[in-house]
């Protein structure tokens, strides 16, 4: 009931293209909901994250959508470049456990060019 | 600023051998948190300090791990009679809220 499922595993797309990565969960007390950014050989970075009470967010090229009552959140690029190749892992805080972030298992994304 | 530095930044061991990894967060944040990701994996939670309460060692895999964290600052990941299972890329986080976490480069931990 903890986890975050994530889905695809790995996704390649033409550059302008727009790539879609989701996320489910199950355990309502899941309260903020944070995407993050990994290149090879780096930690990852805080890209952009998201609360229930809103049903999508933007920053820049990055869109979060959030369904409620699905209990699902995506992440979508627009026009995406070679240099967002990256590992893109979804979580959730878990207000219940210390504020614990579970984890989605990450995306590997290539935009080729 | 400055943000979380990590090091080593690579180690390499025999089995059997112990291992210490340094993690110094961004100044001020209260939170500390230790993670384990293996190739082409996702994060794996080990360890949890927040300020002076207790930590959170619901993570850690087995009894050879440890972790401490002093002054409310540098924290070391210890692993004792190291494994080949226990070679990953240990990352470290700090967070001055419960919201986001800033993550170091990473210890690439071998052991031979």
């Amino acid at each position: 009931q903890q986890q975050v499922k994530q889905s695809p595993q790995s996704l390649i797309v033409q550059k302008g293209g727009i790539p879609i990565i989701n996320c489910a969960y199950e355990n309502t007390a899941f309260d903020y909901f944070p995407w993050y950014q990994q290149f090879p050989g780096k930690g990852p970075a805080l890209l952009i994250a998201i609360r229930p009470d809103v049903s999508e967010k933007k920053e820049g090229r990055f869109t979060i959508s959030f369904n409620k009552s699905a209990k699902q959140f995506s992440l979508h690029i627009m026009d995406s470049q070679p240099g967002d190749s990256a590992t893109y892992f979804c979580a959730a805080r878990f207000r219940d456990s210390n504020y614990q972030l579970i984890w989605g298992a990450g995306t590997k994304l290539i935009i080729k060019p | 600023g400055a943000g979380v530095s990590q090091s080593p930044s690579n180690k390499v061991t025999e089995k059997g051998k112990d291992v210490e990894l340094r993690c110094d967060p961004i100044s001020g944040h209260t939170a500390l948190y230790w993670y384990r990701q293996s190739l082409g994996q996702g994060l794996e939670f080990l360890i949890y300090f927040q300020g002076n309460s207790a930590p959170d060692k619901s993570g850690l895999p087995s009894d050879r791990f440890s972790a401490e964290r002093t002054g409310g600052s540098v924290s070391t990941l210890t692993i004792q009679r190291t494994q080949q299972e226990d070679s990953a890329v240990y990352l470290c986080a700090s967070s001055p809220t419960f919201y986001e976490q800033y993550f170091g480069p990473g210890t690439r931990l071998t052991v031979t």
